[in-house]
């Protein structure tokens, strides 16, 4: 089946780590998005990536990093610079952008 | 900037009862609008869209109308079941723009 997978799907650092979140999809899309979700503010976006190779920041982007080597995969790096990391991570793919996002099942980063 | 507005939660509703979720927009240009929902432990899917004034969205009993006057996209069902339970997003993005900015999400809970 055609989807996007996030891993870890719970995940736990200690301050000053860095970390990465895995997202990966065979739906063959060319786009690919961040978003952070924290409770009672919906979806914020981090980095999004419309092709290979290339990316760019989203309103959220300081404190994480991202790379787009491959069309399937689009890790996210979870900085120590990042100052209130702990929140649900979902990942989405888009054919071209139609607002029509498919989405992972999301990674929650806990900093304890 | 542009900007979605929806009603705040939770909201708590019996079965078989008739469900409005309000959503206003802020936009410099005309938004393609969206409606996506987030089951519980899952990622978000698309549940309806529509992309110009008056066009009515529709999927799974749920309608919403493009209202270009009102600058409004609520969220309707007329018989909510258990399964309906869920957090809905609304969302808007504008044409070649690869940013969909979300509301903070509206939590439903329908009881038996």
């Amino acid at each position: 089946d055609g989807g996007i997978t996030q891993s870890p799907k719970y995940l736990f650092r200690k301050e000053g780590q860095n970390v990465t979140l895995s997202c990966e999809q065979n739906l063959n899309h060319d786009a690919m998005y961040w978003y952070r979700q924290d409770p009672g503010q919906g979806l914020r976006l981090i980095y999004y990536s419309q092709i290979v190779n290339d990316f760019q920041k989203g309103d959220i982007a300081e404190g994480y990093s991202v790379s787009r080597e491959k069309k399937e995969s689009f890790p996210l790096t979870v900085t120590s610079a990042q100052k209130n990391p702990t929140a649900f991570y979902l990942c989405a793919s888009s054919i071209s952008f139609t607002g029509e996002l498919f989405f992972g099942e999301g990674s929650r980063l806990t900093v304890l | 900037g542009d900007s979605v507005t929806q009603m705040e939660g939770p909201v708590t509703l019996s079965e078989e009862a008739f469900l409005t979720i309000n959503c206003t927009y802020t936009a410099t240009g005309y938004p393609s609008l969206f409606w996506y929902v987030q089951y519980p432990g899952e990622g978000l899917q698309l549940l309806l869209k529509a992309t110009k004034a008056d066009d009515k969205g529709s999927n799974k009993g749920f309608e919403a109308t493009y209202r270009k006057e009102t600058t409004s996209f609520h969220l309707e069902k007329g018989s909510v079941q258990v399964s309906d339970s869920a957090v809905y997003f609304c969302a808007l993005t504008l044409s070649n723009d690869y940013k969909l900015s979300f509301g903070a999400g509206t939590t439903v809970t329908v009881r038996a």
